[in-house]
């Protein structure tokens, strides 16, 4: 079974701080994504990797930025918390190649608190 | 405008009974793929089932079925003979081929669904 694994479940932070949100992934998958889940508008996905040191934006980045310095392991970084990043946030990691069944893998998810 | 619309934002079952989600999606790409994901108050998001845009019959897992209407880009979830476990947040999500390889996912915001006893 995939393993996705977040390293908190529950985080506190301070408004301005930098947050470190991390994953791990036991699968050799080489996708790798991060979401953040709020009430009534799913899950929107903020940044994904495709490979070590690649990423792309996803639909909400402003604000984070992402580091894949090895194949598992994919870091959210929130650069200067704001409250407004309260949120829940989900890892995900996946097969590579374009259409398929192949699911999306996720880890329990970080509830975060700014604040 | 919203790619994937999940219109019933809680709903109940009694216990042993059906139940439908409604999803319906927005796309113009031809090749595309919609997902269901369950997400129990634990919060782990649980993969149910899939179905392909060109796939001609429509998927089923257990007691999971999705009722793939392609002209009306609708995929509504059926879930027969309720169990309590089945209590929880439902995603619909899709999958598209123009997106590339990245296999990203775009969500619904998700229907609760509450077994009643």
């Amino acid at each position: 079974d995939v393993k996705v694994t977040q390293s908190s479940r529950y985080l506190v932070k301070r408004t301005g701080e930098k947050v470190f949100l991390e994953c791990v992934q036991d699968m050799d998958h080489e996708n790798m994504f991060w979401y953040r889940q709020d009430p009534g508008l799913g899950l929107r996905l903020i940044y994904f990797s495709y490979d070590v040191k690649m990423k792309e934006k996803g639909d909400i980045p402003e604000g984070y930025s992402v580091s894949r310095e090895k194949k598992e392991r994919f870091s959210l970084i929130l650069e200067s918390a704001s409250t407004n990043q309260t949120s829940m946030y989900l890892c995900a990691s996946s097969l590579p190649g374009g259409l398929s069944e192949q699911p999306q893998h996720f880890g329990d998810g970080t509830r975060l608190s700014i604040l | 405008a919203q790619k994937i619309t999940q219109t019933q934002p809680g709903m109940f079952v009694q216990e042993k009974e059906a139940v439908t989600l409604d999803c319906t999606y927005d796309t113009s790409d031809p090749s595309y793929g919609l997902f269901w994901y369950k997400q129990p108050s634990s919060g782990e998001m649980i993969f149910l089932i899939y179905q392909g845009s060109y796939d001609q019959q429509n998927a089923t897992e257990g007691r999971y079925s999705l009722n793939f209407q392609k002209a009306r880009k609708s995929a509504n979830l059926v879930i027969s003979a309720s169990q309590l476990g089945d209590s929880a947040m439902y995603f619909c999500a899709m999958r598209e081929a123009k997106r590339g390889a990245g296999n990203m996912l775009t969500f619904g915001g998700g229907t609760r669904l509450m077994v009643k006893p």
